[in-house]
């Protein structure tokens, strides 16, 4: 069976960073897009980042861009999100998310893993 | 990146239908049949309902059906039921960031 499991999350200051990952398995990882999306305590979701099925493509919301950066390693089944120059406003539950279609379907999600980023 | 409009909350009895809207733009929802709908619990990931505008996953109860009319897609739920309690998130592929919005989510009350 599919299964999405995250990692990495924690408390980090402002300014700081952390990177998070996601083991894939149940799936053949490298022919799927992989997506990371958020969640403010509290508030709706928010779509953070995709990735191409190579590492070729990549794209960032406007929030992120030049201070997260999606990565996947397709021998490990693994996805990456390394988060830089951390803020207060980054604070969310971090999903890991596959587009079964590569059109905006995400058909299975990890059960997240919490950033708190807080002096 | 704007989010797509959703109401903040609908309600209905069992056994009744709801619809939620989800209101874009031509850049997004208008522009594309690229719309899902997600289903989410307290404390759980989301799952996907729709996608493609009308398309039901397999394991998806066929009560839910989806719909768009010029730039608003709609997530129908009929014969509601206590499960169907939750909240509920649109999503678009947008031309603006050459990826993915999301509506700012509405929660379902079954009464």
């Amino acid at each position: 069976q599919v299964q999405l499991v995250e990692s990495g999350g924690g408390l980090v200051k402002p300014g700081g960073s952390l990177r998070l990952s996601c083991a894939a398995s149940g799936f053949i990882f490298s022919d799927y897009y992989m997506n990371w999306i958020r969640q403010a305590p509290g508030k709706g979701l928010e779509w953070v980042s995709y990735i191409s099925t190579t590492g070729s493509y990549t794209n960032y919301a406007d929030s992120v861009k030049g201070r997260f950066t999606i990565s996947r390693d397709n021998s490990k089944n693994s996805l990456y999100l390394q988060m830089n120059s951390l803020r207060a406003e980054d604070t969310a539950v971090y999903y890991c998310a596959r587009d079964f279609d590569s059109n905006n379907s995400f058909d299975y999600w990890g059960q997240g893993t919490l950033v708190t980023v807080s002096s | 990146q704007s989010a797509l409009t959703q109401p903040t909350s609908v309600s209905g009895s069992p056994g009744q239908s709801i619809t939620i809207s989800c209101t874009g733009t031509s850049s997004d929802v208008g522009g594309y049949n690229y719309v899902s709908w997600y289903q989410q619990h307290p404390g759980k990931a989301p799952k996907l309902m729709i996608y493609g505008v009308s398309n039901r996953p397999s394991g998806v109860s066929n009560r839910f059906s989806g719909s768009k009319s010029g730039n608003t897609a709609s997530l129908t739920i009929s014969g509601l039921q206590a499960e169907d309690e939750a909240d509920y998130y649109c999503s678009s592929y947008t031309s603006s960031s050459r990826f993915s919005v999301f509506g700012g989510g509405t929660k379902l009350t079954v009464l």
